[in-house]
């Protein structure tokens, strides 16, 4: 059964930094494409960022250059360096596994990031 | 990148109802559109993909069609444990997904 664990949420300052980790079981992590997304509360849910399996990151416009996804296929660990951080930013932030040419098909259940003074 | 728009936003239906809901894209997906359902305080899971193929577990009252710009999620007959927010999903732009503003879907 795959298990996705997400952690690092916390309260932070804006303009402070923040490193989400994501703890994987139960499938091939190296083999599958990873990704990030987040949901503002009450809002809908937005594509952050997805890691390849080469390693090759993409992101969205909104967190270009301030984001940085990376991967530990040693340690079956997924990551998200966040910088610079915004009021905007406020969101659950949800690790998913991408099905192969297909959509992400599990999620953990999301860890909290609040920014805010 | 490729905006998509459900509707209606909020629905309201009674358990034994047959219930619709559209998702169009700003663009073409290719039928690579899939559906999410999301319960308060759960993570999405994932119903349908590929517009029309059903995830393993999920029940066959749970059906999708479209092609093109526009597609449906349709719940046969409605039952107590389908209520919750449907999302629509495109990854056409793999990997840049993009999801619909959702579906409320409540007990009348």
């Amino acid at each position: 059964e795959v298990h996705l664990l997400e952690s690092g949420g916390d309260l932070v300052q804006p303009g402070g930094s923040l490193r989400l980790s994501c703890a994987a079981s139960g499938f091939s992590f190296s083999s599958n494409a990873m990704s990030w997304v987040r949901q503002a509360p009450g809002r809908a849910l937005e594509w952050v960022s997805t890691i390849f399996v080469g390693g090759t990151p993409y992101y969205a416009d909104s967190v270009e250059g301030r984001f940085t996804i990376s991967r530990d296929n040693s340690k079956n660990t997924l990551y998200l360096q966040m910088t610079s951080l915004r009021a905007e930013d406020t969101a659950l932030y949800y690790c998913a596994k991408d099905r192969r040419a297909g959509p992400p098909d599990s999620w953990g259940q999301g860890t909290l990031v609040t920014v805010s003074s | 990148d490729i905006q998509l728009t459900q509707s209606p936003s909020s629905l309201s239906a009674s358990v034994g109802d047959r219930v619709t809901i559209t998702c169009r894209a700003s663009q073409g997906v290719s039928n690579s559109l899939a559906w999410y359902q999301q319960k308060p305080g759960k993570a999405p899971k994932l119903l349908l993909y590929a517009t029309s193929r059903l995830e393993s577990g999920v029940p066959s009252r749970f059906s999708g069609s479209g092609s093109g710009t526009d597609y449906t999620l349709t719940i046969s007959s409605l039952q107590p444990e389908d209520f919750a927010t449907y999302y629509c999903q495109q990854y056409y732009r793999t990997p840049r997904y993009t999801f619909g503003q959702g579906t409320k879907l409540e007990i009348k």
